[in-house]
């Protein structure tokens, strides 16, 4: 069982961030959050990843609470091709490491 | 970036027959590499876990002498159906992950799935 929850869907004007929640209240010490995005009909694309630390990359940013019980995905600047799912994952160690998607949130970028 | 490509991107067979559907990482070596199916608006399910050189570890539920995984080099797994029938339609999708350790901060790529209609 995934051990994250996440609202079921979202919109988000184009242009505006996109601030996706994600609550992993059981999360342990050395579990990593990952966050993947699907586009209808094609596979998961990895977006960012992170322990503590808020984390930036060229996609995204990853906001993580000090108590590690919730994050928060930002997309800066929204686009129509951001429309997509978005998982929000924790790596299990008990479980091998291996990736658990739960339903995820539908983001919708409208414009 | 890490890329992961499959082949067939899209298969049509009739049932009782085999297909086999190819993955491999291109600009990188993956010890452990993993297969998903997911059908029509539901998530991604994990069916094995596939580690270069050794037997597949499959998920409960999944049939291993259906579902057969080869991972004969570190770039290259294979997933073939058996025997397909029409409830095996789904979207095939396999995932490499960039690292040899297993620890939890090695990322997994994902490649772009292949679809799979058994008539």
């Amino acid at each position: 069982d995934a051990k994250t929850t996440q609202p079921t869907s979202m919109d988000c004007a184009e242009g505006r961030a996109a601030n996706l929640p994600c609550n992993h209240s059981t999360i342990s010490g050395n579990e990593y959050v990952y966050w993947y995005r699907q586009i209808h009909s094609q596979g998961p694309q990895y977006i960012i990843h992170g322990l503590k630390n808020n984390e930036t990359n060229e996609m995204a940013s990853l906001i993580i609470t000090e108590d590690r019980k919730s994050s928060t995905l930002i997309l800066p600047h929204a686009t129509l091709r951001d429309t997509a799912v978005y998982y929000c994952i924790v790596r299990v160690e008990e479980y091998g490491n291996k990736l658990v998607f739960g339903a995820g949130t539908i983001l919708r970028v409208k414009s | 970036g890490a890329v992961v490509s499959q082949h067939p991107s899209r298969v049509i067979c009739k049932s009782g027959t085999s297909v086999k559907i190819e993955c491999r990482s291109l600009d990188f070596q993956a010890t452990t590499m993993f297969w998903y199916r997911q059908f029509p608006k539901q998530s991604l399910m994990l069916m094995a876990t596939s580690n270069e050189g050794s037997k597949a570890t499959y998920e409960q539920g999944v049939e291993k002498d259906k579902f057969l995984i080869n991972h004969a080099s570190l770039t290259l797994s294979t997933l073939t159906v058996t025997s397909a029938h029409p409830e095996d339609s789904s979207f095939y999708i396999c995932s490499a992950r960039r690292g040899s350790g297993g620890a939890s901060w090695e990322t997994q790529y994902f490649g772009p799935g292949t679809r799979l209609l058994v008539l």
